[in-house]
Order: C-alpha cells, then sequence, then structure tokens
C-alpha cells in the first residue's frame, strides 16, 4: 500500500538554526499539508498546498515558514529560524482529491535546544 | 470556538469493558467529512474511518463502532470488549470541503489489563 514518508524522523537543532523537513506525498495525490504537534497536544494546520502554490495557511505559519515542492516528488517544510516553540512533531499529509482522506507521513520530531 | 470538541481528556477502563469516545462538532457547511486517528505512543497517525456528510449510517468495523448523528452534531466511537492494544490517543477531526482537518485535542484511551 502506498504511504507517505518523511525524514528524518527525528531533527535536533539548535536555536536560530534552518531546519528542511522533508516528505515524499504518495504519487498520485494532488493537495498536500503540513501540520504540527506539539508534545501532548492537538494536531495543528500549518499549510495546505496546491498546484504549486500554497491554497491556505494558519497563524502558526509566519515568515519564518516556508513549502516548496521542489522536484516534482519531495515537498518540503522549512523553518528559518528555529526558535524553542517550534520544538513539536511535524506531520506532512497529501490527499488524492477532496473526497478523500488524507494520508498523514509517520512525523518529523523537531527539538530545538 | 472549537470546530471539534472532544470533550473526555482521559478514560481509563478495565480490559474487555466497551469504551465511547464522544466528539461533537461544528461547521456551516452541508458537505464535510469526519474522521477518526489512533495516535499509538509510536507517534504516528492511523486512520480509522472516513465518514461524510450525507451518509448517516452508523458503521461497525470489528470491534470498532461509530454513531454518527447529524441533529446533535455528534460523532462518537465505541471499542467493543477493549484490549491493552487500544491504549491510546484517539483524534477525531472535520474537514470541510475537504481542505485543512480541524483536529480535536484528543482523548488518552488506557486499557488496563
Amino acid at each position: 500500500e502506498p504511504e507517505v514518508t518523511q525524514t528524518p524522523s527525528h531533527q535536533v537543532t539548535q536555536m536560530g538554526q534552518e531546519v528542511i523537513l522533508r516528505c515524499v506525498p504518495i504519487s498520485n495525490h494532488l493537495y498536500f499539508y503540513w501540520y504540527r504537534q506539539i508534545l501532548g497536544q492537538k494536531v495543528e494546520f500549518l499549510v495546505s498546498f496546491y498546484n504549486n502554490e500554497i491554497s491556505e495557511k494558519s497563524e502558526i505559519f509566519d515568515d519564518q515558514f516556508s513549502v516548496e515542492r521542489p522536484d516534482g516528488s519531495n515537498f518540503t517544510l522549512k523553518i528559518r529560524s528555529t526558535k524553542l516553540e517550534d520544538s513539536a512533531m511535524y506531520f506532512c499529509a497529501s490527499l488524492r482529491g477532496k473526497a478523500y482522506e488524507q494520508y498523514f507521513g509517520p512525523g518529523t520530531r523537531l527539538t530545538v535546544t | 470556538a472549537q470546530k471539534v470538541t472532544q470533550a473526555q481528556t482521559e478514560i481509563s477502563v478495565v480490559e474487555k469493558e466497551d469504551v465511547t469516545l464522544d466528539c461533537v462538532y461544528e461547521t456551516r457547511d452541508t458537505t464535510y467529512y469526519l474522521f477518526w486517528y489512533k495516535q499509538p505512543p509510536s507517534g504516528e497517525l492511523v486512520f480509522l474511518i472516513r465518514r461524510n456528510s450525507f451518509d448517516e449510517q452508523n458503521e461497525i468495523s470489528g470491534r470498532y463502532s461509530w454513531n454518527f448523528q447529524k441533529s446533535t452534531s455528534s460523532f462518537n466511537f465505541t471499542i467493543t470488549a477493549s484490549q491493552v492494544v487500544d491504549s491510546a490517543v484517539y483524534f477525531c477531526a472535520l474537514s470541510e470541503a475537504g481542505n485543512q482537518f480541524y483536529f480535536g485535542t484528543g482523548t488518552s484511551l488506557t486499557v488496563i489489563p
């Protein structure tokens, strides 16, 4: 069964550093998402991406964040200058079409020290 | 206002007991989708069920069953004869017209052997 993959599974970085989280969505999916889950809290929407552009973003997704689909397969989330409060699990998800469920990747645990 | 409310933060049951996890949602859309995801201690989000707003039939899948009631905006999840492996955090989620997911705060279920 096709699945969404994410790398790395765990990333430790120092405050102020840039990080790039990578996702490979399912190949025939058209919609892509990033979510964040701070430890012990709910899953929060960050951004959705369709047709090579951001379709929706939340208040969390400020200028420090950016997304890209550089090569038609990878879908990346970049945090330019990490803060301690960026420590969380980041989930990528993809969707074939709007009537279907989102498939979530296994997540990347980001720890900012 | 919360779009998805899971009032039960934590539930503990003894193995083989039945348990119902509550989910109440809020939306003005006539077309929407409701989901349940399981998040085991390993952290990934495991899809359990999707239900669209036009299908109010209850569903049973093995020990799992779901009760969707539009009149009360509820989509409750029952586990029959609970097992230790059911211990996890369960999230209810709402998607309006297939856009971003709104997750509830989750219910942490502990099944005691």
